[in-house]
C-alpha cells in the first residue's frame, strides 16, 4: 500500500510567521507535488519535483517555496504567511517511469493563518 | 498551459439513477485523463483513467468516454448509490509532461436515498 503522510492535519499560524509543511512517501516515487484546495477552485498545483533537489513551479507558486533534499520527503515553505494562504494543502506523489502515473495523495493539512 | 473545465459544479440524483460529469481540455497534446473521487474529509483517490488511444473504458458501474477531436471526456456512473456521494475531479496531463496534471474545479455529487 502506498503511503503518503503529511506532518500535521491542522495548523494555526500568525501572519508573518514562517511555516513548514512536510510530506513523506514510502513508495520510492520520483515525482512529488504540492496542491492547495479551496472550495470552488479545485486542486491547484503550487510546486512539483521530479527528482531530488529538482523543482518546478506550478500554477500558483507566489508566496511559496519548496525543498527536496531526500527522495521521500518534499517540504512546502511559506516564507511569511498571510491570511490569503489559509487553505487545505495536499501533497501527492507518483512514479515517473512508465508514464501516465496515478498520483497518490496525503491526508491534507488544513492551515489557518490569523 | 492546460485548462480543464468541469460541469456541472453540483449534481443531485436519486438513488438508482445515472450521473454524468463532463470535462473539456485545451491542450491537444494531452494523453492521459484520470478521474478522482474525494469523500468528505478524505483524500482524493483515483477511480478510473483513460488514455488517448482508447475511446471508452468501463469498471463495473463507472465508465469514462473520451472524444479527442472535440477535446472532451465524461464520467458516467450508473445505478448510483448513497456511497457515490462525493466530490469528483477530472484531470488532464500537460501534453509533453506526462506526470503533471491539471484538475477541473470539481463536481459535488449527492445521491439521495
Amino acid at each position: 500500500d502506498v503511503k503518503v503522510t503529511q506532518s500535521s492535519r491542522y495548523l494555526v499560524k500568525r501572519t508573518g510567521e514562517k511555516v513548514f509543511l512536510e510530506c513523506v512517501q514510502d513508495m520510492d516515487h520520483e515525482n512529488m507535488f504540492w496542491y492547495r484546495q479551496d472550495p470552488g477552485l479545485g486542486l491547484r498545483l503550487i510546486y512539483f519535483s521530479y527528482d531530488v533537489k529538482m523543482k518546478e513551479k506550478g500554477d500558483i507558486p507566489e508566496g511559496y517555496s519548496v525543498s527536496r533534499e531526500k527522495k521521500e520527503r518534499f517540504s512546502l515553505i511559506l516564507e511569511s504567511a498571510s491570511t490569503n494562504q489559509t487553505s487545505m494543502y495536499l501533497c501527492a506523489s507518483s512514479f515517473r517511469r512508465g508514464g501516465f502515473n496515478e498520483q497518490f495523495f496525503g491526508p491534507g493539512t488544513r492551515l489557518t493563518v490569523l | 498551459g492546460e485548462n480543464v473545465e468541469q460541469h456541472p459544479s453540483t449534481l443531485s440524483v436519486q438513488e438508482g439513477d445515472s450521473a454524468v460529469i463532463k470535462c473539456t481540455y485545451s491542450d491537444s497534446a494531452s494523453n492521459y485523463f484520470p478521474w478522482y473521487k474525494q469523500e468528505l474529509g478524505k483524500r482524493p483517490q483515483l477511480i478510473i483513467d483513460i488514455r488517448s488511444n482508447v475511446g471508452e473504458k468501463k469498471d463495473q458501474r463507472i465508465a469514462v468516454t473520451l472524444n479527442k477531436t472535440a477535446k472532451h471526456f465524461s464520467l458516467h456512473i450508473t445505478e448510483t448509490q448513497p456511497e457515490d456521494s462525493a466530490v469528483y475531479f477530472c484531470a488532464a496531463d500537460s501534453g509533453g509532461s506526462n506526470y503533471k496534471l491539471t484538475f477541473g474545479k470539481g463536481t459535488l455529487l449527492t445521491v439521495n436515498p
